[in-house]
């Protein structure tokens, strides 16, 4: 059974830079067709995709956060990790990792890890 | 505000059918994208329960089932139960924006 798991800080100051780790387990994350992506929920709020990459590193994200994310894939350990520059508040969120499908027009989200909540304050 | 629309909250007594709708517009479920949902029990992450509108993953009950029309897309559930109480989230692609969601749908089991 495929399992994701986040992993980082809690914590974070404004106007730092947010990282987080996803280390993938009973699968490889070099499967083709499969995107690996992050997802964020702000307290009481909805979902907002972030972004996602392939095994190859190939990435795309939102175009709403794009000038800050930076999306990256290690093989050799089965993880891939998030970058998110100068948070504010607003950042304050849920952070999940998920296995991607973007494949054949389908454009899904078909495993999650349990998520990390990052709280943004000094 | 989102891409897809939701509305906020349904509710339904035990037994009884709701459906919820998600509509979006001709860039995304107008343009021929699919359409996916999510369930999001409390506390929980979510977790994939309707894919291409109508596909179930292995283990979701029949119960829940999902249609295409036009630029809109539903999600139904039969004989509800308390366990379906949960936060609902439509999904798709857009053309301009990329992966999108719904805003969610909060269901309340009477």
């Amino acid at each position: 059974q495929l399992q994701l798991q986040e992993s980082g800080p809690g914590l974070v100051k404004p106007s730092e830079t947010l990282s987080l780790t996803c280390t993938v387990s009973g699968g490889s994350i070099s499967r083709s067709d499969y995107y690996w992506g992050w997802i964020r929920q702000p307290p009481g709020r909805g979902l907002e995709w972030i972004g996602s990459i392939y095994y190859s590193g190939t990435t795309y994200y939102n175009p709403s956060l794009k000038s800050r994310v930076t999306i990256s894939v290690d093989t050799s350990k089965n993880q891939f990790s998030l970058k998110l520059t100068s948070v504010t508040a607003a950042d304050t969120a849920v952070y999940y990792c998920a296995r991607h499908l973007r494949t054949g027009g389908r454009y899904l989200f078909d495993y999650w890890g349990q998520g990390t909540l990052v709280t943004v304050s000094a | 505000q989102s891409v897809l629309t939701q509305p906020p909250s349904v509710s339904g007594a035990p037994g009884q059918r709701v459906t919820i709708s998600c509509t979006g517009g001709s860039s995304n479920i107008g343009a021929g994208y699919d359409v996916h949902w999510y369930q999001q029990l409390p506390g929980s992450a979510p977790k994939l329960l309707i894919y291409d509108y109508s596909g179930r993953p292995s283990g979701v009950p029949d119960r829940f089932s999902g249609s295409r029309s036009g630029t809109s897309a539903s999600l139904a559930i039969t004989w509800l139960q308390a366990e379906d109480e949960a936060d609902y989230y439509c999904q798709s692609y857009d053309s301009s924006l990329r992966e999108v969601f719904g805003g969610g749908t909060k269901l309340t089991v009477l």
